[in-house]
């Protein structure tokens, strides 16, 4: 089956830095993508990883565990415009979703 | 620019109406697809196509049509079948028919009245 796991909510405070996980279970994995949700808006890509380790690109970082089914997204010196969902979406051949899935997200509220 | 457009933004409907929302990319992409996201919900997917004059049901296809008959264009159809069919509709688009990064629309904000 499929399964995407990540945490509902989150708080952070402006300057921070913020983890949010994702754990997931498919057949067929071939990378995880995160996407970045503004309310009322339309995801934007953030990031994709396909090997193991950890992609940085600026402010933002990502990291894949194949093995352990596990990402993060890292979001350093956190922003007020950073305040959004996190959507979590691996890319599961031979699923019936076109191939790519995604969690329910995580919306993420920075504090002043 | 090229880019996804959906229209209308914002639609109102009478119960029992059907509604087609519009989808348009100029990015040349082969895949289009469209998701139907509730508050606090993840992205559910309707329907999928990989090719011209193709397409595929997603998990909630039900109570919804699609046609591809060019490749810039995917309309939805939300029918009256649909129980309950008030809910955020994005389209989205990706180079790669097996898998890749998704270019979405704005959204179409569905509300049945």
């Amino acid at each position: 089956g499929q399964n995407i796991d990540q945490p509902t909510e989150m708080t952070a405070t402006e300057g921070a830095i913020v983890q949010i996980n994702c754990t997931y279970q498919t057949s067929g994995f071939n990378g995880l993508f995160w996407y970045q949700q503004h309310a009322g808006e339309a995801p934007t890509f953030l990031s994709y990883n396909v090997l193991d380790g950890l992609e940085e690109k600026g402010r933002f970082s990502s990291f894949l565990s194949r093995s352990k089914g596990y990402s993060y997204l890292l979001l350093k010196e956190l922003q007020m415009k950073d305040s959004a969902s996190y959507l979590c979406s691996p890319v599961n051949y031979g699923g019936s979703q076109g191939n790519l899935i995604f969690g329910k997200g995580t919306k993420l509220s920075v504090k002043p | 620019d090229g880019g996804i457009t959906q229209s209308p933004k914002y639609l109102f409907r009478k119960e029992g109406q059907n509604v087609t929302l519009s989808c348009e990319q100029n990015l040349n992409h082969d895949a289009m697809y469209w998701y139907r996201q509730d508050p606090g919900q993840g992205l559910r997917l309707i329907y999928y196509s990989q090719i011209v004059n193709d397409f595929q049901k997603g998990d909630i296809a039900e109570g919804y049509s699609v046609s591809r008959e060019k490749k810039e264009s995917f309309p939805l159809t939300v029918t009256s079948a649909q129980k309950n069919p008030t809910a955020f509709y994005l389209c989205a688009s990706s180079i790669e028919p097996t898998g890749g990064e998704l270019f979405f629309g704005e959204g179409s904000r569905l509300t049945v009245l």
